[in-house]
């Protein structure tokens, strides 16, 4: 069984200002983890992924997540937030192998102030 | 716009009743997912189908069932509904059903049950 925990669930940041948003997952057996955002009233849009490979993934909005095993982490950060990034941010796992169920966490509101 | 097609957008029926939710998946996509997105309970995982067959059951109740039509669009059908099922629901696709395809939601079906 796989389970994802994000650690926070609303994350309030000034405009500008650098953030990080947590996750932890756990699982048996080799993962791949990705991050999704849902702005109001859409449906979830994928951020970025890791497969495999490098550890440290971006987006193309500015977003990172880092790949940690050892302490089973895929961690989102930003260095500067802008208004337009005020949404929710999921993380996401799913084994390796042929039939997959993606797991959710439990989502982060991020929410940016002026 | 991700290519997936829920319909309908709002649905508003009373307890006892059935209904029906319909998906079109993203050009050249052969899997399909439904998710049910709630305030208490998060994204969970219904079910998932690849070229026609079910290839994945997650928390699904017996009231429930989908299925994927030959021109690969997808129906999940409630019955018995409760106020509990009030919820919103998103389909999924992707193009095969491995771990590291990535999904694309649609807008999903918020779905009241009064």
């Amino acid at each position: 069984a796989q389970s994802v925990t994000q650690l926070d669930s609303q994350v309030p940041v000034f405009e500008e200002a650098p953030v990080e948003l947590r996750c932890n997952y756990s699982s048996s057996v080799s993962v791949y983890l990705f991050w999704y955002v849902q702005y109001p009233n859409q449906g979830l849009q994928l951020l970025l992924k890791y497969l495999s490979g490098s550890t440290l993934v971006e987006s193309i909005n500015g977003f990172e997540a880092e790949f940690n095993k050892s302490q089973t982490s895929f961690h989102l950060r930003k260095p500067s937030v802008h208004i337009s990034d005020t949404a929710e941010y999921f993380c996401a796992v799913s084994s390796s192998g042929s039939a997959r169920q993606l797991t959710f966490g439990s989502g982060t509101q991020l929410t940016v102030l002026p | 716009d991700s290519g997936v097609t829920q319909t309908p957008k709002h649905l508003i029926t009373a307890t006892g009743q059935r209904v029906t939710l319909r998906c079109s998946p993203r050009s050249g996509d052969l899997s399909v997912y439904w998710y049910q997105q709630s305030l208490d309970q998060g994204l969970q995982f219904l079910i998932q189908y690849y070229n026609g067959e079910e290839r994945a059951k997650g928390n699904i109740l017996e009231r429930f069932s989908a299925q994927q039509f030959p021109d690969l669009h997808s129906e999940l059908n409630l019955s018995s509904l409760e106020l509990g099922d009030s919820a919103l629901y998103f389909c999924a696709s992707s193009v095969d059903p491995r771990g590291d395809s990535p999904l694309h939601f649609g807008n999903g079906t918020r779905l009241t049950v009064t």
